[in-house]
């Protein structure tokens, strides 16, 4: 059983359009980060979300963690070519700065 | 920019025989970490050392995968002998702490043949 569950596990759209990806789960964390990795390349992080309800925007990207602190998502408006990658939310498990992944979204954005 | 540096990109071998992965952290970063990613799935901790010592390797496959970092700044990652199911990207990652930021490499495609 995945901690992190997200959805979708694919998605293919065109450019200009704009979606939504989730990330959730029954525990709740104090923190959660989401990552994008390109093709051939190690996963890069893009944001980490602390509070409950919290909104933080990146460019076109806005991240958004849920009330409970048991789930969030992401949002890109207008998605370019350039967003396509694998999106990965993970969050710290116990003290040692391990991080548990979810399965990712794998984004295809078409010019 | 200082990056966490990794070889070989690209490995393919044959199965029962062994295969060694290199990672140089970013200079200054005590906390190392090795990943395994499956195609399209999130990475998974292997082992996490804090300096030269080992922190969690709780799923490492200890029979035949192996790792270390001597000095405790760079690290190998060992597996003998590997196995049609070892075929995965092999990520490294460093931070200055446990609960820094983390920072990967550009990671290791092994295919087993």
């Amino acid at each position: 059983t995945q901690l992190l569950e997200q959805s979708p596990q694919f998605l293919s759209i065109q450019e200009g359009e704009n979606l939504t990806v989730y990330c959730n789960s029954s525990s709740v964390f104090s923190s959660l980060q989401w990552y994008r990795q390109e093709p051939g390349e190690g996963p890069v992080l893009l944001v980490t979300v602390v509070t409950g309800g919290e909104v933080k925007k990146l460019k076109r990207l806005t991240f958004q963690f849920g009330d409970a602190r048991k789930d969030s998502s992401l949002h890109i408006t207008a998605a370019q070519p350039g967003d396509t990658g694998l999106y990965l939310c993970a969050v710290y498990s116990g003290n040692t700065g391990k991080l548990i992944f979810g399965q990712g979204t794998t984004l295809q954005v078409k010019p | 920019e200082a990056e966490v540096a990794q070889s070989p990109r690209y490995k393919i071998t044959e199965k029962s025989q062994a295969v060694a992965f290199w990672c140089d952290p970013i200079s200054g970063h005590a906390t190392l970490y090795w990943y395994r990613q499956i195609l399209g799935q999130g990475p998974e901790l292997l082992v996490q050392f804090q300096d030269e010592s080992v922190v969690d390797d709780s799923q490492l496959p200890k029979d035949r995968f192996s790792a270390e970092r001597l000095k405790g700044v760079d690290s190998t990652l060992k597996i003998q002998p590997a196995e049609l199911g070892d075929s995965a990207m092999y990520l490294c990652a460093s931070s200055f702490s446990p609960s820094y930021e983390q920072y990967f490499g550009p990671g290791t495609r092994l295919t087993v043949t």
